[in-house]
């Protein structure tokens, strides 16, 4: 039962390449969701999906965009990549009003 | 706008001993309060939750009660062991999507032998 899996684990990249992570539930849920997590800063959300179909901000969009490829499977995509994005960045899924199912975690360094 | 604060870490205690890490909020109506944990390398795990008012959550020997009057959720522990060391968040939903959370910054326990 793999649950929630991020790809890749590690990834660095240097100011203004472009890169996606991907991420893919497999526990049929309808909600999916793109965190970062910074030291001393907690996760913040920065892009969700209550649905196929649908995308929405949430309070760190800027310099991201997503999509929902399908109910299972949704992608989080740098455009030109700056050191400010260095963090690690979560996928997490959940159904209803079910609790967040994450994955492991992609750590991202811009150099 | 809504937010969560947690004491600072780390905390540092020995086997057995009791653990409180506090947890206050800010939020317009009621929101949802979660305890979540993560172990080194991975994702977050959902630890305990409260809905309401004076609820209660509890999961592996962890409770914290929703107090509504003094907007907090303190997280506590008996007697805590090494295999508790992690990283702490506290949480709040902002409406009925339970997804959409407010973290805490977090805090590091580390429990020595």
């Amino acid at each position: 039962n793999a649950g929630v899996t991020q790809t890749p684990k590690f990834q660095v990249l240097k100011t203004g390449q472009s890169m996606t992570l991907q991420c893919a539930q497999d526990m049929n849920h309808n909600s999916m969701y793109w965190y970062r997590q910074d030291p001393g800063m907690g996760l913040r959300l920065i892009y969700y999906s209550a649905s196929e179909g649908t995308t929405d901000k949430g309070e760190v969009p800027n310099g991201y965009n997503v999509s929902r490829l399908n109910k299972r499977e949704f992608s989080l995509r740098l455009e030109s990549a700056a050191p400010s994005q260095t963090s690690v960045y979560f996928c997490a899924s959940s159904e209803g009003g079910s609790p967040l199912h994450f994955g492991n975690g992609t750590r991202l360094t811009v150099t | 706008g809504n937010s969560v604060t947690q004491m600072e870490g780390p905390v540092t205690l020995s086997e057995e001993a009791f653990l409180t890490i506090n947890c206050t909020y800010t939020a317009t109506g009621y929101p949802s309060l979660f305890w979540y944990v993560q172990y080194p390398g991975e994702g977050l795990q959902l630890l305990l939750k409260a809905t309401k008012a004076d609820d209660k959550g509890s999961n592996k020997g962890f409770e914290a009660t929703y107090r509504k009057e003094t907007t907090s959720f303190h997280l506590e522990k008996g007697s805590v062991q090494v295999s508790d060391s992690a990283v702490y968040f506290c949480a709040l939903s902002e409406g009925s999507n339970t997804g959409k959370l407010i973290f805490g910054q977090g805090t590091t326990l580390q429990v020595k032998p």
